[in-house]
């Protein structure tokens, strides 16, 4: 079946501009997750959506990102007035659903979003 | 404050030897671990995982030891393909209320030669 889309694959944006990415998550996955890396670093937790339940968005660097989910498909993270630190590749993935220690609670990652901000 | 650490940036092997990629973390209430496999361009794919109740894991080629008191973990593969080639990252999960957060190590590339 489909894997975790992404788009666009690349982003290059002017600072101060607004950008918005796309995750199309694993058909039937009630967990979706957005991460960043940048470059040389791990990933980097930022929000997290589970069915109906609250998103857990205490990973999210500033109040200029924010993300939203349409049930259990699509989410999209924005970035607005965007600065050069915030160039990254932001990687989206899914899961079936969270519970510990469960083979079904891996995460699937998308190919991932690189934005780059001059 | 790295939790999750990969202090080698990079390891070459040469095809059909052992690959070992070493891991540390300090949070003590990490219990599940993970690695994943990353090609360029490409997301994270998962690889193998292992729970704090044991101490191995193994998986075909990819063996996952875990020592708890040493806080450390790491990844064998037997024996060494050029498609390997990836970069390696190490994740750990916390027991607890957020225990689907998954925190990342900054990666290993490994470069299979053969």
């Amino acid at each position: 079946g489909a894997g975790v889309s992404q788009s666009p694959s690349n982003k290059v944006t002017e600072k101060g501009k607004d950008v918005e990415l796309r995750c199309d998550p694993i058909s039937g996955h009630t967990a979706l997750y957005w991460y960043r890396q940048r470059l040389g670093q791990g990933l980097e937790f930022l929000i997290y959506f589970q069915g109906n339940s609250a998103p857990d968005k205490s990973g999210l660097p500033s109040d200029r990102f924010s993300a939203e989910r349409t049930g259990e498909s699509v989410s999209t993270l924005t970035i607005q007035r965007t600065q050069q630190e915030d160039s990254a590749v932001y990687l989206c993935a899914s899961s079936l659903f969270v519970a510990g220690g469960q083979d079904t609670d891996t995460q699937y990652f998308g190919p991932g979003t690189r934005l780059t901000v001059l | 404050d790295q939790q999750v650490k990969q202090n080698s940036p990079s390891l070459s092997v040469q095809e059909g030897r052992i690959s070992i990629l070493n891991c540390d973390y300090t949070n003590s209430m990490f219990d599940y671990f993970l690695w994943y496999k990353k090609y360029p361009a490409e997301g994270p794919t998962f690889l193998i995982s292992i729970s704090s109740i044991k101490d191995k894991n193994e998986d075909g080629r990819f063996t996952v030891f875990l020592n708890k008191s040493a806080k450390h973990l790491s990844l064998h593969i037997v024996p060494s393909q050029p498609g390997d080639s990836a970069v390696y990252f190490c994740a750990a999960r916390s027991r607890g209320g957020s225990n689907y957060k998954l925190t990342f190590g900054k990666g290993t590339l490994l470069t299979v030669n053969p």
